[in-house]
This record gives C-alpha cells, structure tokens and sequence, in this order.
C-alpha cells in the first residue's frame, strides 16, 4: 500500500503568515495527489486536486506543488477562516489512502 | 443545490451488521464514482471503499476487505455501505462522497 506521510501534525502559525504543510509519497502517485480541509464537526472540503488544481470556490491564496514525490499545500497569507484540519489523499492505486493529517491553527 | 444524506447508523453490538444509505441529488450521480471515508472520534480520515459509476470496479481498505459491500443503485441516486461483522474499531462518522461533495455524515457506534 502507497503511505502519506504528512508534516508537520501541527502547525501554530499568526494571521498573514505564508504556510505550507507537506505529504511525502511512498512510491510514485503521479500528480492524484487532492488536498482536503476539515473543521470540527464538518464534513471534508477538498481544496485542491490533480496535485495543482483549485477546487472551485476555494481562494486563491491556496496553492498546491509537488517536487517529486513530495507535495505541499501552501496559504500564502493565513486568514482566520483557515483555522482547520488538512489532509492529503493519494487516488494513484488503491486502497487510497489519506495522509495523518496537519492541525492549523493560531500561535 | 447539491446535497448528499447519509442515513442508517447507530449503535450495535460487536458482531452485528449495518447497511448506510447515501442519497444524492443537484449533479448527476450515475456519471461519478462515489466513496466511503470514515472518522473515529478525535482521529483522522480514513478511506474505507470506492465504486465506479456504473458498478464496473468496486475497492477496499484492507481494513473493511471482506467485510464491508460498496454498492449503488442509480435508478434512485443511492449508494449503499453494507457492514457485516462488526468490531469496535468500526466506530467513526462514516462519510460518503464525490471528492467535490461529502454529505453531513452518520455516526456508527458498535460497542456492547
């Protein structure tokens, strides 16, 4: 089975900050690399897809990236609606799998 | 608007059995593959199943395999999770969804 490993598991970061959260692929998953926003007691947003792709709706201040088998999820300026839960998802090859998970949230 | 209602959990006895329903409506259903995910209390996601859009090809966590159906029903915009022997672990919020849409959730508790 394909691993995520995901970093760091918590994030303290101030409003305006630019921060990046990371998954690591343990074998090659190509660009099926979707990033997922969860707040408490919410059902998952997906933010990002394809590695690079916004979702629609999702601002521009979100962007994804891969660097070979590493993939990151930036927010080039926090605000306070991005307090969340993130998680990377894998769709390469089953069984899919979800990365442990960054929690955001204010230094 | 699109929407996605799961229904069907509750609380069970390790051992028992549990079929969740999702109804779909505002896109149309037939032309996607739908997922299962989960969440145990204070954990993370977890992806449990996948089902093509027509049922070609359906797929498991290793820790469901051979325990969990995935199925769907596109006459009534439906996909089902039928959950057979159950264990305490299984207890989560079981979601389902598109990758673009998630419904609300439903609580599954097997404890005795």
């Amino acid at each position: 089975d394909i691993q995520m490993t995901q970093s760091p598991s918590s994030l303290p970061a101030s409003l305006g900050d630019r921060v990046t959260i990371t998954c690591r692929a343990s074998q090659d998953i190509g660009n099926y690399l979707r990033w997922f926003q969860q707040k408490p007691g919410k059902s998952p947003r997906l933010m990002i897809y394809g590695a690079t792709n916004l979702a629609a709706g999702v601002p521009s201040r979100f962007s994804g990236s891969r660097s070979g088998s590493d993939y990151s999820l930036t927010i080039s300026s926090l605000e306070s609606e991005d307090m969340a839960d993130y998680y990377c998802l894998q769709s390469k090859e089953s069984p899919y799998t979800f990365g442990a998970g960054t929690k955001l949230e204010l230094k | 608007e699109v929407q996605l209602v799961e229904s069907g959990g509750g609380l069970v006895k390790p051992g028992s059995s549990l079929k969740l329903s999702c109804v779909a409506s505002g896109f149309t259903f037939s032309s996607y593959g739908m997922h299962w995910i989960r969440q145990a209390p204070k954990k993370g996601l977890e992806w449990i199943a996948l089902i093509y859009y027509d049922s070609s090809n359906k797929y498991y966590a290793d820790s469901v395999k051979g325990r969990f159906t995935i199925s769907r029903d596109n006459s009534k915009n439906t996909l089902y999770l039928e959950m057979n022997s159950l264990r305490s672990e299984d207890t989560a919020m079981y979601y389902c969804g598109e990758s673009r849409y998630w419904g609300q959730g439903v609580m599954v508790t097997v404890s005795s």
